[in-house]
């Protein structure tokens, strides 16, 4: 199975400042098709994840443009350029490139 | 809009068995493959099946003892879980996949199972 691999776990952040969190892959998740299935999940407080953005870079729909999501091969970024007080929550990277999916351990955005 | 609604958890003898159901609706449910996905304090969130018209994958965790099934006619999905363990208690969620696009687009609000002895 593919292990993903989170960090920061937890990210203390003030208001109105960035955010960064990153995912690694234990193997590459480009699939045979050439695309990369790697997607960000947010999980507000008691409430199921939600997709945030699919395919390394494509925002969902309703997602708002402060969120963008980078990188290729084994290395992914998510970016909020500026957090606001809904986005506190646990954020999970996933693949989808090779059965079964599998998960990030979670990183923890709070405020400041 | 795009709605899964999960029931059938609840608490449950160690070694017995509970079958959870997926009601989709909003979409043509018999194009998607759907996930289980479950959720636990200890390990995060976890794939446990997957379930196109075609293929069904289990994780090695339930593998022999938990078997999903769907009726495309009733826009279900169902997962028979047999032999529950403690380390089975845990959030349960369905998921939609979009081929070629993502692996879990639409989720519903989860339904708890409890394995207790």
């Amino acid at each position: 199975d593919i292990v993903m691999t989170q960090t920061p776990l937890s990210s203390p952040v003030t208001l109105g400042q960035p955010a960064s969190i990153s995912c690694k892959s234990s193997q590459s998740l480009v699939h045979s098709n050439g695309d990369t299935y790697l997607s960000w999940l947010q999980q507000r407080p008691g409430q199921p994840p939600r997709l945030l953005i699919y395919k390394i870079s494509n925002r969902f729909s309703g997602v708002p443009d402060r969120f963008s999501g980078s990188g290729a091969g084994t290395d992914f970024t998510l970016k909020i350029s500026r957090v606001e007080a809904e986005d506190v929550g646990v954020y999970y990277c996933t693949q989808a490139s090779q059965l079964p999916y599998t998960f990030g351990q979670g990183t923890k955005l709070e405020i400041k | 809009e795009v709605q899964l609604v999960e029931s059938g958890g609840g608490l449950v003898q160690t070694g017995g068995s509970l079958r959870l159901s997926c009601a989709a609706s909003g979409f043509t449910f018999s194009n998607y493959p759907m996930i289980w996905v479950r959720q636990t304090p200890g390990k995060g969130l976890e794939c446990i099946s997957y379930i196109s018209s075609t293929t069904i994958v289990y994780a090695d965790s339930v593998r022999g003892r938990f078997t999903s099934s769907r009726d495309n006619g009733k826009n279900s999905l169902f997962l028979q879980m047999n032999g529950l363990r403690d380390e089975d208690t845990a959030v349960y969620y369905c998921a939609r996949v979009v081929p070629g696009v993502v692996g879990g687009d639409h989720w519903g609000q989860g339904t708890l199972v409890t394995v207790s002895s």
